[in-house]
C-alpha cells in the first residue's frame, strides 16, 4: 500500500523559479524523509523531519510538516537545471523495530534553462 | 568509498525461467530492503531483512524469495511465479532505526520475455 502521494505529479519551470511540492499521507508516522531520482538510478536521501518537528532547512531545500493535516511540502529555491529529477516523499509508520519505509508515486520535476 | 552495488544493471530472461538479482553492501549496515518500481509509478516494497539470517515480506512479495545469510548481501529471486516481473529493482540498505535514511543501490532493470 502507498502511504504517501505527492502532488503535483509533474512540475515544469524555469531556472531561477522556485519549485513547491506536496506530499499527503494517510496514517501516523514517525518520519517523513524526502528523496531524489535521477532518472534510471537509485534514490538519494535529501531531509528528514521527524514527527515532532515543523519545519527543516537543508541548503537550498525547505521541508514543513503538518501532521494534523497529514501533510508535507518540499520547497527548492532557485532551481538549476541539475535539479531535474523525481522527487519522492516516504513515511515511516513502522512500530518498534520492524522499521521500514512506504513511497509515494513521486513529482517529476523539470527545470528548464 | 562506502555504498551499495547492483549487478547487472540490465538483465534479460525468458518467461517461465527464475532469476537472482545481486546486491552487495558495505556500509555496514544491518538492514537491507528490496524495492519494485514501475513507470510512472513509486516504489513498491518486496522484502525487508533487519538482521542476517532474518527477514520479511513486505507489501508485494509474491512471486519473489531473498536469503540474507551474509550481512553485506541480500540477493533476490524473481522466480516464474511473478507474473508481471519486467521493472526495475532497488536495493537499499539502512541502520534499522526508526530515524534512519535508506541508501540505494543504482538498480536493475529486468526484462521478462
Amino acid at each position: 500500500s502507498q502511504q504517501g502521494e505527492e502532488d503535483p505529479q509533474a512540475l515544469s519551470i524555469q531556472e531561477g523559479e522556485n519549485a513547491t511540492m506536496n506530499c499527503s499521507y494517510k496514517t501516523s508516522i514517525n518520519n517523513l524523509q524526502w528523496y531524489r531520482q535521477n532518472s534510471g538510478r537509485g534514490l538519494v536521501h535529501l531531509i528528514l523531519i521527524r514527527s515532532n518537528e515543523r519545519e527543516k532547512h537543508s541548503g537550498r531545500l525547505r521541508v514543513t510538516l503538518d501532521t494534523s493535516k497529514k501533510s508535507s511540502s518540499l520547497l527548492i529555491t532557485a532551481s538549476r537545471a541539475a535539479d531535474t529529477a523525481s522527487y519522492f516523499c516516504a513515511t515511516d509508520a513502522s512500530g518498534g523495530s520492524n522499521y521500514k519505509l512506504t513511497f509515494g508515486k513521486g513529482t517529476l520535476l523539470t527545470v528548464n534553462p | 568509498d562506502g555504498g551499495i552495488t547492483q549487478s547487472p544493471k540490465y538483465l534479460f530472461r525468458k518467461e517461465g525461467q527464475n532469476v537472482t538479482l545481486s546486491c552487495e553492501q558495505n556500509l555496514n549496515h544491518d538492514a537491507m530492503y528490496w524495492y519494485r518500481q514501475d513507470p510512472g509509478q513509486g516504489l513498491r516494497l518486496i522484502y525487508y531483512s533487519q538482521i542476517v539470517n532474518d527477514f520479511q515480506k513486505g507489501d508485494i512479495a509474491e512471486g519473489y524469495s531473498v536469503s540474507r545469510e551474509k550481512k553485506e548481501s541480500f540477493p533476490l529471486t524473481v522466480t516464474s511465479a511473478q507474473k508481471n516481473p519486467t521493472a526495475f529493482y532497488l536495493c537499499a540498505s539502512s541502520i534499522p532505526s526508526g530515524y534512519s535514511p535508506l541508501h540505494f543501490g543504482n538498480g536493475t532493470r529486468l526484462t521478462v520475455t
